[in-house]
Formats: structure tokens, C-alpha cells, sequence
């Protein structure tokens, strides 16, 4: 059976400091991992992350994947109350078992 | 531990036929919610749920309708489904809304010819 794990399962930091969240996983016939951003209704998608050892960047958010380890992380630097949200990561396989299983997520709280 | 499960993993229907899937959990969640994962385009939500009978649209409902008429299972409806609906379907569901993990079922890849 596939499985991703999160961790930590929540979190709690202060404006500005710099937080790192881990995502492992164990499936058949990895293609991707995605990391989304859950604050009301709906996941935000913030990366899709295919290769190993290539940091994707979006503004005070990084992602990098090790297929050898099979792991993940997601860092905010500098962070801001608005970062607040539950961060998903989610592993996408392919050929028969084609799916997307999800970890159960990483409750950050970010104080002011 | 939270499950929610879809009834197929893998559908194939013609185009116009009326296509159905179930999403069942087990953890009395008030919320459920149906998404749709295309290459590129991230999770698109089509509808949610808040409580039995209740609905909203999410941010695609064109072409799709649902129904909640126990609080543990939530259908998603193709009324006459088209080549475009093509997709991952994901169910998920969850106690509170926003400040709670969603959790996800395994996904329905549907194919439609």
C-alpha cells in the first residue's frame, strides 16, 4: 500500500523565523510529488517536484526532492502570519496503480 | 485512522453516457468535497458539501452535479459526460472547515471516449 507521511503534525512559530516540513514517502512507480497549501475550501498548488537535488523556488518558498532517500521538503523563510495553513504533500504514481496519495498534512501557526 | 474511499479506482464511459462516483468516510466528517487533478493545473475543486443536503459549488461545477443524502457518502454526477471530463477524481473530507486536514480518497481516473 502507498503511504506519505508529514511531520511534524503541527507546528508553531513566530514571524520571521524559518520553518522546514518534511514529507517521506513509500509507493510503486513514483512520477511526481506535489506540495499544496490548505487554508480555506480548497489546496492551493504551490510545487510539483520530479527530479531529485533541484530546489523549485516561489518567493520565501522552497522545495527539494531526494528519490534516493525518498523524501521531501518544503521551507518557508522569513515567515508571515499568512503563511498559517495546512501544508499537504502528496505523491502521484503511474502505470497500474496510477493515483495520488496524500500525507495528512502539517498544521503551521505562525504568531505574531 | 481517518479512510475515505471511491468506488472504482478506473472508469472508462462513452461520451453522453450518465456517469456516477461514490465517496464514502468513516470518521462522521461534516464537510466533504469532490476535486478534479489534471497535469499542470494542480487540485480544481468542482463542489463541496457542509452537511446533508447541503452544497455549494466549488470553482468547476459546470458539467457535474452531487448529492449528500447521508452524512458519510457524497456522489459526484456527469449528467452526460464529455471527452474534457477526462481526469483524477478525488473525494476527501473533513471535520471542520479550514482548519482542519482534509483527507483524501485513492482518486477515480475516469476516461471518457
Amino acid at each position: 500500500e502507498d503511504k506519505v507521511v508529514q511531520s511534524p503534525l503541527s507546528l508553531v512559530v513566530h514571524e520571521g523565523d524559518t520553518v522546514t516540513l518534511n514529507c517521506s514517502y513509500e509507493v510503486t512507480n513514483f512520477r511526481s510529488l506535489l506540495w499544496y497549501k490548505q487554508e480555506k475550501k480548497a489546496p492551493t498548488f504551490l510545487f510539483m517536484l520530479t527530479s531529485s537535488g533541484i530546489e523549485k523556488k516561489s518567493g520565501r518558498l522552497s522545495s527539494i526532492l531526494d528519490k534516493k532517500e525518498l523524501f521531501s521538503i518544503l521551507n518557508i523563510t522569513a515567515t508571515q502570519t499568512g503563511d498559517s495553513a495546512i501544508y499537504l504533500c502528496a505523491v502521484e504514481t503511474r502505470g497500474g496503480a496510477d493515483g495520488l496519495t496524500f500525507g495528512k498534512g502539517t498544521h503551521l501557526i505562525i504568531q505574531p | 485512522d481517518v479512510k475515505v474511499t471511491q468506488s472504482s479506482r478506473y472508469l472508462v464511459k462513452r461520451t453522453g453516457e450518465k456517469v456516477f462516483l461514490e465517496c464514502v468516510q468513516d470518521m462522521d466528517h461534516e464537510n466533504m468535497f469532490w476535486y478534479r487533478q489534471d497535469p499542470g493545473l494542480g487540485l480544481r475543486l468542482i463542489y463541496f458539501s457542509y452537511d446533508v443536503k447541503m452544497k455549494e459549488k466549488g470553482d468547476i461545477p459546470e458539467g457535474y452535479s452531487v448529492s449528500r443524502e447521508k452524512k458519510e457518502r457524497f456522489s459526484l454526477i456527469l449528467e452526460s459526460a464529455s471527452t474534457n471530463q477526462t481526469s483524477m477524481y478525488l473525494c476527501a473530507s473533513s471535520f471542520k472547515l479550514g482548519q482542519e486536514t482534509q483527507y483524501f480518497g485513492p482518486g477515480t481516473r475516469l476516461l471518457v471516449l
